[in-house]
């Protein structure tokens, strides 16, 4: 069974440019959450699609939106990037749900996105 | 609310002797808790789960993490570190409603030979 799949696993923008990044869940698994990670801040967690829907959502700025589409697949975009945009920018999916959006707790990964923001 | 307090963000050990990685976790309820490990450029994965069975729980690669309630602790450990253990490790809670995940901040594992 593939695993989480996320592109491009590395990229470099300019500040102001905006990004898209893209991620494969693994096969019937429809939650996809996201996760901004750095050396200062550790893991954050951006937000969490199920079934197409934003089902929560970090402390994140405007900036940061993201979308699921029919086949479970996520993207998140970045608009106007800034320097503190770098990041590693992490996918997972997981399990079918428990029941009324009860989780498992169980995530699967992928390798992340580097982002560099020049 | 929920939170998950890793007690080292650094810990070094010679490659043979034992792990003790310390997380404690703060929740209304006793709460289902992971832990995770990320290599370098690399996803998470996950290493093991409690989920209110057994207190003492063993994952891949040697791990097992024992649930005390009375301490509020998941404590992760190993009887012989390997150099392939050097990686960074999260610990993780997931609340009672099964709706959010909290993730402690790291304690990144170093291996000398």
């Amino acid at each position: 069974k593939a695993g989480v799949t996320q592109t491009p696993r590395y990229l470099i923008k300019t500040r102001g440019q905006q990004v898209t990044l893209s991620c494969s869940p693994i096969s019937g698994h429809r939650s996809v959450s996201w996760y901004q990670q750095t050396p200062g801040q550790g893991l954050q967690f951006l937000f969490e699609y199920f079934s197409e829907t934003q089902r929560n959502k970090g402390n994140f700025p405007g900036r940061f939106s993201g979308r699921q589409f029919s086949n479970s697949r996520s993207e998140m975009n970045v608009s106007t990037l800034e320097l503190g945009d770098s990041a590693l920018y992490l996918c997972a999916s997981s399990l079918p749900e428990l029941g009324q959006g009860r989780k498992t707790g169980e995530l699967f990964f992928g390798e992340g996105s580097r982002l560099t923001v020049l | 609310a929920q939170s998950v307090t890793q007690l080292d963000s650094h810990v070094s050990v010679s490659e043979g002797t034992p792990v003790l990685l310390r997380c404690n976790y703060s929740s209304s309820y006793s709460p289902s808790l992971f832990w995770y490990v990320q290599h370098p450029n690399k996803g998470l994965q996950l290493l093991l789960k409690y989920t209110s069975a057994a207190t003492l729980v063993k994952g891949i690669n040697g791990f097992e993490a024992e649930f005390k309630k009375s301490e509020t602790s998941f404590h992760l450990t190993k009887p012989s570190a390997h150099m392939s253990d050097a990686a960074e490790y999260f610990c993780v809670a997931v609340n009672s409603g099964y709706s959010t995940l909290t993730f402690g901040k790291g304690t990144m594992l170093l291996v000398s030979p």
